[in-house]
């Protein structure tokens, strides 16, 4: 049974529209990540958030990218305006502290058209 | 800062041969190590890690990791693959840092694919 679950599955968005991605744990953590994997490349980190903060970011993670648990249990992905290089799969994980490893979740497609 | 390398991106094989699938990792501090898997269109899923103690770890699926800090390696093999087990595979690794959000660091990938 899987820890986190995403939400879509997939997502398709014109250019410069915004997008939200979502990221529900099955149980309370500490820790939330996202990661990205365009198409046939490695995954690669974008932001990790602890205590209701930015912990760290990459520099994929610029201004148009945001980041947070609006109820205390969902935890969002925000590209306010996006790129046709935002096309990717889009994965959360989850951590809890003093424990590995990280556990992730099935992903979101983002197709930007 | 950490890196990791994957020297193969392909790998074919044979249904019951064994498989070695190559990790090499540079870092200045402490890391633990990690293999996942990727199953097509699916997110991915821990096969290993490599946190303290034995050097040899063993994962699901029969796979199992050796590290070796001198040569900073962090090998997968599998004694005898199936056809299941055609999948990318991830080596990663993260530093051992206190009250860090300790980040994954990913390689490339290796594609496994078993063949009759």
């Amino acid at each position: 049974e899987p820890e986190v679950t995403q939400t879509p599955s997939h997502q398709v968005t014109q250019m410069g529209q915004e997008v939200i991605l979502r990221c529900v744990p099955i149980s309370n953590h500490l820790y939330f990540y996202w990661y990205r994997q365009i198409l046939g490349q490695k995954v690669e980190f974008l932001v990790s958030f602890y205590n209701n903060e930015i912990s760290e970011k990459s520099e994929i993670f610029d201004d148009q990218f945001s980041v947070e648990r609006p109820d205390g249990s969902n935890f969002t992905l925000k590209i306010r305006s996006t790129k046709l290089e935002d096309s990717a799969m889009y994965f959360c994980a989850i951590r809890d502290r003093g424990s590995q490893p990280q556990h992730f979740g099935d992903g979101t497609r983002l197709s930007i058209l | 800062a950490q890196s990791v390398t994957q020297l193969d991106s392909q790998v074919p094989v044979f249904e019951e041969a064994p498989v070695e699938l190559r990790c090499n990792y540079s870092s200045s501090v402490s890391v633990y190590l990690f293999w996942y898997v990727q199953y097509p269109n699916q997110g991915l899923q821990l096969l290993l890690k490599y946190l303290s103690g034995s050097t040899l770890v063993k994962g699901i699926n029969g796979f199992e990791a050796e590290f070796n800090k001198s040569q900073t390696s962090f090998h997968l093999r599998k004694p005898s693959v199936h056809i299941s087990d055609t999948a990318e595979y991830f080596c990663a690794v993260t530093a051992i840092l206190t009250g860090g959000g300790n980040k994954l660091t990913f390689g490339t990938g290796t594609q496994l694919k078993v063949e009759l």
